[in-house]
């Protein structure tokens, strides 16, 4: 069964601050690995997916790195703003259903 | 265009009581899943649909009854409600599996 952690639960930085998201997840036979972003009482939004044949993957300020081997990956925020203030989680697919981390609440403060 | 769409956004009503809640795509997927997010944030899956038909029924009790009529939509249908239930549920999409999935905007289910 596949477990997936982020840590840490929470992280609050000033402005302009580059930030480092981490998520691990217990079997690395992935067929890639899912970073959403969700705002209070809103839905999820898709940031990026990393293919399992990917190490990277950019878009914009986000970077998504990937090791299969060790069981993680890592979204980067570059040059943070207040705006990024959200909860960002992780997801793993099995077979017709995604597994969640618990989510890094951000707060970046003006 | 939302692509997609829960309603009701907001459901409040009493233990006992029978309620459902809708959900469409626009999006032409044929995969369709719904969630729960539990008091603690938690997101763990509920039922996966593909084509219409039943892929993943993650151990929800049967007061949990999906019903797929056709690719665009998975409704869910909740009997007997009890206090657990409430929770935030969410309806996602994908086009095929394990592609990006959509996520709806979420219902929030409280149970008096």
């Amino acid at each position: 069964k596949q477990e997936v952690t982020q840590i840490p639960a929470a992280l609050s930085v000033p402005e302009g601050e580059n930030l480092v998201l981490n998520c691990s997840f217990t079997d690395s036979a992935i067929y890639n690995l899912q970073w959403f972003r969700q705002d209070p009482g809103k839905g999820l939004t898709s940031l990026l997916l990393i293919q399992s044949s990917q190490r990277e993957q950019t878009s914009g300020r986000l970077n998504a790195s990937l090791d299969k081997s060790s069981g993680r990956s890592t979204l980067y925020i570059a040059a943070s703003q207040p705006g990024d203030s959200a909860t960002y989680l992780c997801a793993v697919p099995s077979p017709y259903k995604l597994s969640f981390g618990a989510g890094t609440t951000v707060t970046v403060r003006a | 265009d939302t692509a997609v769409s829960q309603t009701p956004k907001y459901l409040v009503t009493q233990m006992g009581n029978d309620k459902s809640i809708k959900c469409e795509q626009n999006l032409g997927h044929d995969t369709m899943y719904w969630y729960k997010q539990d008091s603690k944030k938690f997101l763990k899956i509920m039922f996966s649909y593909n084509n219409k038909e039943l892929i993943i029924n993650e151990t929800v009790p049967n007061r949990f009854s999906p019903k797929s009529p056709d690719k665009a939509h998975l409704n869910l249908h909740i009997n007997s409600l009890e206090l657990g239930d409430s929770a935030v549920y969410f309806c996602a999409s994908s086009q095929v599996d394990p592609d990006t999935q959509y996520f709806g905007p979420g219902t929030r289910l409280t149970v008096l």
